[in-house]
């Protein structure tokens, strides 16, 4: 199985700061990766599929990119509605895993 | 609009079986793979199940295979998760996802349920 490892698990940042999630695959996956947003209680929330492609009625401050093995996930302007945990997905293959999650606060 | 509803879930001991459904509308249910993938209380997600539109493969995660059974009626719209001999372990929210193909198991999710939560315990 792939395994997903992100960093850092956690991280606390002023509203307004940029903030970026890092993602690492133990293969190589082209761009056969997803992030999700999820709230306490509620289910993930598709952001980025394709390593990069933002979903529909996700705000432009989501950005994602890489490529292979490193990816990364940004909010330019971090906003109190961002605070959540985020997960990365590989689906190059099967099973399809994720990372353990990183939780954003806002200080 | 994409609705997934789970049902099912409660509390068992460890040993013992419950059945999860999932009731699916507003897409054509029998063109698309789904999956089942849970969260253990304060942890991550895990990927359990899928099963292809067919319903002539599924495939299963190495922690469930051979206690675990997924199955579809593709005429009731219905997704179905057994779960026998659970343990401790196995206590989660489980969320049923609908798949983006008709064969793969592997993709990204776009559609979840709001999950129904398994609880193992004595």
């Amino acid at each position: 199985d792939i395994q997903m490892t992100q960093s850092p698990s956690s991280l606390s940042a002023s509203e307004g700061d940029r903030v970026s999630i890092t993602c690492r695959a133990s293969q190589g996956i082209s761009n056969f990766l997803a992030w999700y947003q999820q709230k306490p209680g509620k289910a993930p929330k598709l952001l980025i599929s394709g390593a990069s492609t933002l979903q529909s009625g996700v705000p432009s401050r989501f950005s994602g990119g890489g490529s292979g093995t490193d990816f990364t996930l940004t909010i330019t302007s971090l906003q109190p509605e961002d605070v959540a945990t985020y997960y990365c997905q590989q689906y190059n293959s099967g099973p399809p895993t994720f990372g353990q999650g990183t939780k954003v606060e806002i200080k | 609009e994409v609705q997934l509803l789970e049902s099912g879930g409660g509390l068992v001991q460890p040993g013992g079986s419950l059945r999860l459904s999932c009731a699916a509308s507003g897409f054509t249910f029998s063109s698309f793979a789904m999956s089942w993938v849970r969260q253990a209380p304060g942890k991550g997600l895990e990927w359990v199940s899928a099963i292809t539109a067919s319903g002539g493969s599924a495939f299963y995660a190495d922690s469930v295979k051979g206690r675990f059974t997924i199955s579809r009626d593709n005429p009731k719209n219905t997704l179905s998760l057994q779960m026998n001999s659970l343990r401790d372990d196995d206590t989660a929210v489980y969320f049923c996802a609908k798949g983006l193909y008709s064969s793969s198991y592997y993709y990204y999710i776009q559609h979840w349920g709001q999950g129904t939560l398994v609880t193992a315990s004595s």
